[in-house]
């Protein structure tokens, strides 16, 4: 069964509008979330890695004030587009594991598209 | 960082044909990972490797882990038009590192079988 849940599955909206992407491990606990993004027909890039109770890291070369995590619980993430415009256009997909030694396992990916 | 190079790019095959793609690293990698990604939706873990020189199965689907630790290859045998896709190698880019948590991605191979 599914292991994590991504909500919404698809969005578009007018450019400078803030979109938010949630990200929710099914039956466990999940203390650290990933969230990727992926351009078409480009493979998935990490954006950041999401710490519960505590800030975010991210990957090099990405504006940490224009994609604000929160991991306010041990079974939420959320992804927050700030003043979106096209360029951020992309499919935006979150990620987390079951156990320190489990491979990660994908949500569904959420489709942003900015008008 | 560390890069995958994932091989080939594209592959057009006939149904019931067998299917093989690789990937390599200049570095050292300790887990190899296999998902494969359906349009519009998040990657699915098909095979996970852990061990230098381990072979694993899933159904249709053989992986290894290569001896040297720098690459990995992937078979589907008897390809049916659901193994339409697009797939991609993955591992922890810190070389040595144990973390499963954090994943480099290969740059996908897309798979199309034609009925």
């Amino acid at each position: 069964g599914a292991v994590v849940s991504q909500h919404p599955s698809r969005v578009i909206c007018k450019s400078g509008t803030s979109v938010k992407i949630e990200c929710r491990s099914l039956d466990f606990q999940a203390t650290t979330m990933f969230w990727y993004r992926q351009f078409p027909k480009q493979s998935l890039m990490l954006m950041a890695t999401s710490n519960e109770g505590s800030k975010a890291t991210y990957e090099q070369g990405v504006e940490k004030d224009k994609f604000l995590i929160n991991h306010a619980s041990l079974t939420l993430s959320t992804l927050t587009v700030t003043s979106a415009h096209p360029e951020d256009s992309s499919f935006y997909i979150c990620s987390t594991q079951t156990g320190s030694n489990q491979p990660q396992h994908f949500g569904d990916g959420t489709r942003l598209s900015i008008l | 960082g560390q890069q995958l190079n994932q091989s080939p790019q594209s592959m057009f095959i006939q149904e019931g044909e067998d299917v093989s793609m690789n990937c390599t690293s200049s570095s050292i990698f300790n887990t190899w990972l296999w998902y494969k990604q359906d349009p519009g939706e998040g990657p699915v873990l098909l095979i996970a490797l852990y061990k230098a020189g381990e072979l694993t199965s899933n159904g249709r689907l053989t992986a290894q882990f290569g001896i040297t630790r720098k690459d990995s290859f992937l078979n589907i045998s008897a390809s049916i038009p659901s193994d339409v896709g697009i797939y991609f190698c993955a591992g922890p880019p810190n070389a040595g590192g144990t973390s499963y948590g954090k994943l480099t991605f290969g740059q996908g191979t897309i798979l199309t079988v034609h009925p």
